[in-house]
């Protein structure tokens, strides 16, 4: 299957600090990503929805000045959280889609980010 | 906004026993997704269902896309210790600006017993 690669797996950083998350098609194009947020025993999250060279589509109630998205290439899409604080510590995971099948192919999702706000 | 209810919520099995979980939602989805995360990773995709009353196998499980567009079963036969995660059920309803976009059920908690 295709392969999505998200970096860093872990990070801690401090209170009021920004971080940049990275997702990585490795062997395909990816026309769409999508960020999402897990806390612990819970379902995942959609945070918002990237089309390369576009804006970013943001959820309700997901603040686009504080989780910027940047998909720049059919291949790359960031997502950074700016100020972070305690309350931004969760999961993080990306998944990738690309052009096809019914409806387009599949998502597959990178292995997640264990941020962490001190 | 659409919603999943998957039931059951947790479950604790002894080896080689069969497992049966399900999603239903109040709206129609026009593709099921049955995917498994193990802890701390992103989910891995188990089996697709495209087409109502689609019923599909990947070895020991299988996944029915239910007929009037609005639930899902995945089934997992003679359970072995790996079987253990987090399993997710989410639909996707195709087309306009829903395009792509999954919507996940709250998952259930697969604990195998040796």
């Amino acid at each position: 299957g295709a392969v999505v690669s998200q970096h860093p797996s872990r990070v801690i950083c401090k209170s009021g600090t920004s971080v940049k998350i990275e997702c990585r098609s490795l062997d395909f194009q990816a026309t769409t990503m999508f960020w999402y947020r897990q806390f612990p025993k819970q379902s995942l999250m959609l945070m918002a929805t990237s089309n390369e060279g576009s804006k970013a589509t943001y959820e309700q109630g997901v603040e686009k000045d504080k989780f910027l998205i940047n998909h720049a290439s059919l291949t790359l899409s960031t997502l950074t959280v700016t100020s972070a604080h305690p309350e931004d510590s969760s999961f993080y995971i990306c998944s990738a889609s690309g052009v096809g099948g019914a409806g387009g192919t599949e998502a597959f999702f990178g292995q997640g980010t264990r941020l962490t706000v001190v | 906004g659409q919603q999943l209810n998957q039931s059951p919520q947790s479950m604790f099995i002894q080896e080689g026993e069969d497992v049966s979980m399900n999603c239903t939602s109040s709206s129609i989805f026009n593709t099921w997704l049955w995917y498994k995360q193990d802890p701390g990773e992103g989910p891995v995709l188990l089996i697709a269902l495209y087409k109502a009353g689609e019923l599909t196998s990947n070895g020991r499980l299988t996944a029915q896309f239910g007929i009037t567009r609005k639930d899902s079963f995945l089934n997992i036969s003679a359970s072995i210790p790996s079987d253990v995660g987090i399993y997710f059920c989410a639909g996707r309803v195709s087309g306009g600006t829903s395009y792509g976009k999954l919507t996940f059920g709250q998952g259930t908690i697969l604990t195998v017993h040796p």
